[in-house]
């Protein structure tokens, strides 16, 4: 498809087990973004890519998330441990360029997001 | 660090009449960029707006505006003629100067009435 595809759409998991969400953005966008958003709240920044390396990661809440995105294409959050904290709606967005705040209009596509609740 | 307040956190609106959603932000750097975005049910980001900080004049995309008041540092969302679609949670966020994040403000819930 044209937009960003992101699976599972829903992922109900017991505390404890290990998480594995994927986001395919559009094709040639070379940045991209991992997001949670918690019920009632905006989202809230995880992780940025540029290409294949980690541009910024000071979102990640702690050691148990970890993303990668190893052909600067597909990325995938993993997340161990799973807490019932995590539950929550995992958004990936891209870009074809970094959003700025020059003349820039680099508008953010956005996934449908993955939920995932945590028992 | 940046920070975006949005203080209503639901509005109605009557359908037909215009409505302002508020957007208020805190930043030190010097450039950034500023974007409204739209969630419905469905849960997907809708990109309504943008308004760069150096720009000179208001954002306009169809029914959207953006009143940019730099020296108070709002950045509220003019919606005309509201139709009953338009009902949905509305985000106000920040680019840093790096552009490598947006900051999200908390939403408002905007209810178009028939």
């Amino acid at each position: 498809g044209a937009g960003v595809s992101q699976t599972p759409s829903n992922k109900v998991t017991e505390k404890g087990k290990y998480v594995e969400l994927r986001c395919d953005p559009i094709s040639g966008h070379t940045a991209l973004y991992w997001y949670r958003q918690s019920l009632g709240q905006g989202p809230e920044f995880l992780i940025y890519f540029q290409g294949t390396g980690a541009a910024d990661d000071s979102g990640l809440p702690n050691d148990r998330f970890f993303a990668v995105r190893p052909e600067g294409s597909v990325s995938t959050l993993k997340i161990q441990r799973t807490e019932r904290g995590d539950s929550a709606v995992y958004l990936c967005a891209s870009s074809l360029v970094p959003v700025g705040g020059f003349q820039n209009t680099g508008e953010l596509f956005f996934g449908e997001g993955s939920r995932l609740t945590v028992l | 660090a940046q920070k975006i307040t949005q203080t209503q956190p639901g509005m109605f609106v009557q359908e037909k009449e215009a409505v302002t959603l508020d957007c208020t932000y805190d930043t030190s750097d010097p450039s950034y960029g500023l974007f409204w975005y739209k969630q419905p049910s469905s849960g997907e980001m809708i990109f309504l707006i943008y308004q760069g900080s150096y720009d000179q004049q208001n954002a306009t995309e169809g029914r959207y505006s953006l009143n940019f008041q730099k020296a108070r540092k709002s950045a509220n969302l003019v919606i005309s003629a509201s139709q009953l679609g338009d009902s949905a949670m509305y985000f106000c966020a920040i680019t840093n100067n790096a552009g490598n994040m947006l900051t999200f403000g908390g939403g408002t819930r905007l209810m178009v009435k028939p």
